[in-house]
């Protein structure tokens, strides 16, 4: 099985400061992605990475970046973090080639105070 | 844009009732279609998938068909249970990046 790992379950930041959200997976998969998930408003594509070292915008990137320096890891970066930045995230995973289904991390959930 | 749209909840229905929560979508291109469930405290996970038109996806006794014609993906179950309280998320991707358009899910609760 395709296992996902989020560093923390739940989080609580202080306005200002620098989060680090990690994604590890295990299964030597190509693409992962960095969604955002609020009440109403689904899941948001904030940014992914097709390979190491790459990174694309996704449709809410404005106050993130990542980092995908091995291939198993990629890390979410909330530079100054803000009280609306206060959500659920979750990393996914894809094979590649076209492989279509998603796998998830449990998500972790972000409290800005 | 390309999109997709199910109905909002959320759904509240008692155990064996029949179910059906409604997805339509709007795409340029011949689209790859989805049902996610996220039980709670949990990621998301592939409920089941229909790759072309007319096909029907199945799993845990859910079913959906891909209909072109009026564009939607209704997800539906003769007879719920207590354990298929999540949310149901329905997707959609054009095949080209990996990259998946979510609807913005439904929330179902079934009271036993």
């Amino acid at each position: 099985d395709v296992k996902v790992t989020q560093s923390s379950r739940y989080l609580v930041k202080r306005t200002g400061e620098k989060v680090f959200l990690e994604c590890v997976q295990d299964m030597d998969h190509e693409n992962m992605f960095w969604y955002r998930q609020d009440p109403g408003l689904g899941l948001r594509l904030i940014y992914f990475s097709y390979d190491v070292k790459m990174k694309e915008k996704g449709d809410i990137p404005e106050g993130y970046s990542v980092s995908r320096e091995k291939k198993e890891r990629f890390s979410l970066i909330l530079e100054s973090a803000s009280t609306n930045q206060t959500s659920m995230y979750l990393c996914a995973t894809t094979p590649g080639s076209r492989s279509y289904e998603q796998y998830f991390g449990p998500g972790t959930r972000l409290t800005v105070t | 844009g390309d999109s997709v749209t199910q109905m909002e909840g959320p759904v509240t229905l008692s155990e064996e009732a029949f179910l059906t929560i409604n997805c339509t979508y709007t795409a340029t291109g011949y689209p790859s279609l989805f049902w996610y469930v996220q039980y709670p405290g949990e990621g998301l996970q592939l409920l089941l998938k229909a790759t072309k038109a007319d096909d029907k996806g199945s799993n845990k006794g859910f079913e959906a068909t891909y209909r072109k014609e009026t564009t939607s993906f209704h997800l539906e179950k003769g007879s719920v249970q207590v354990s298929d309280s999540a949310v149901y998320f329905c997707a959609l991707t054009l095949n080209r990046d990996d990259k998946i358009i979510f609807g913005k899910g439904t929330r179902l609760h079934i009271l036993p």
